[in-house]
């Protein structure tokens, strides 16, 4: 299971941190990713990190603003976003990566990020 | 540059066949892609991997009614024995060698 928390509704430029709780499987094996869906859009790959840690990736769209983190040791995924956009308004979803680098083989509930004043 | 392509829509009655096609993008004959399951108010649902022979690896309790296919750039995902939980957005996605997730801009099917 994935359960996804911390959505809000943030002034453009605000932070917010979003959680990701993961349960049944061994979570330090896999790599996570986030996934988001803005209204009426499809979906738009954001962020993903290794099962340890140690490398992370972003979209274009998001990079040097959100940060992507895990605590292997609670289970739990991050994404911390900074300097938020009326363009960053979506659901933001967890996934868990198959293997590194190829398809999600389970997806949260997701949590609604509106970006607004 | 890798891109996978989707028709916006399909339609088919209840208790018919649906085939949604995706097609990626022109020298990525040999990538596989995944297919996603959105309903509405739910999260996404991984529903199977398609490979470019046509063999597929499905998701924990998808139907025998969801079955996967290839030709060429193109990836299938057929629905038989349409039935009204079936009525979703469906999304495929691809990935490759420096690319990750890339999602096509989903097909809406409608359950007549």
């Amino acid at each position: 299971q994935l359960l996804e928390s911390g959505g809000d509704l943030v002034q453009p430029g605000g932070s917010l941190r979003l959680s990701c709780a993961a349960s049944g499987f061994t979570f330090s094996t896999y790599a996570m990713s986030w996934v988001r869906q803005a209204p009426g859009k499809g979906l738009e790959w954001v962020s993903e990190i290794s099962g340890t840690g140690g490398s992370t990736f972003y979209a274009d769209s998001v990079k040097g603003r959100f940060s992507i983190s895990r605590d292997n040791s609670k289970n739990t995924l991050y994404l911390e976003m900074n300097t938020l956009r009326a363009e960053d308004t979506a659901i933001y979803y967890c996934a868990k990566d198959a293997s590194s680098g190829t398809w999600f083989d389970f997806w949260g509930q997701g949590t609604l990020v509106s970006v607004s004043s | 540059q890798l891109v996978v392509t989707q028709s916006p829509s399909a339609s088919a009655s209840l208790g018919a066949s649906v085939k949604l096609t995706c097609t990626l993008s022109s020298g990525h004959s040999s990538y596989a892609i995944a297919w996603h399951q959105r309903q509405p108010d739910k999260g996404p649902r991984y529903v199977m991997k398609v490979n470019s022979d046509g063999s597929h690896i499905k998701g924990d309790g998808i139907p025998d009614r969801f079955s996967g296919s290839s030709s060429g750039t193109e990836r299938y995902l057929t629905i038989s024995s349409l039935q009204s939980e079936d009525e979703a957005d469906y999304y495929c996605q691809t990935w490759g060698k420096g690319v990750l997730a890339v999602f096509g801009g989903g097909t809406q099917l409608t359950v007549l």
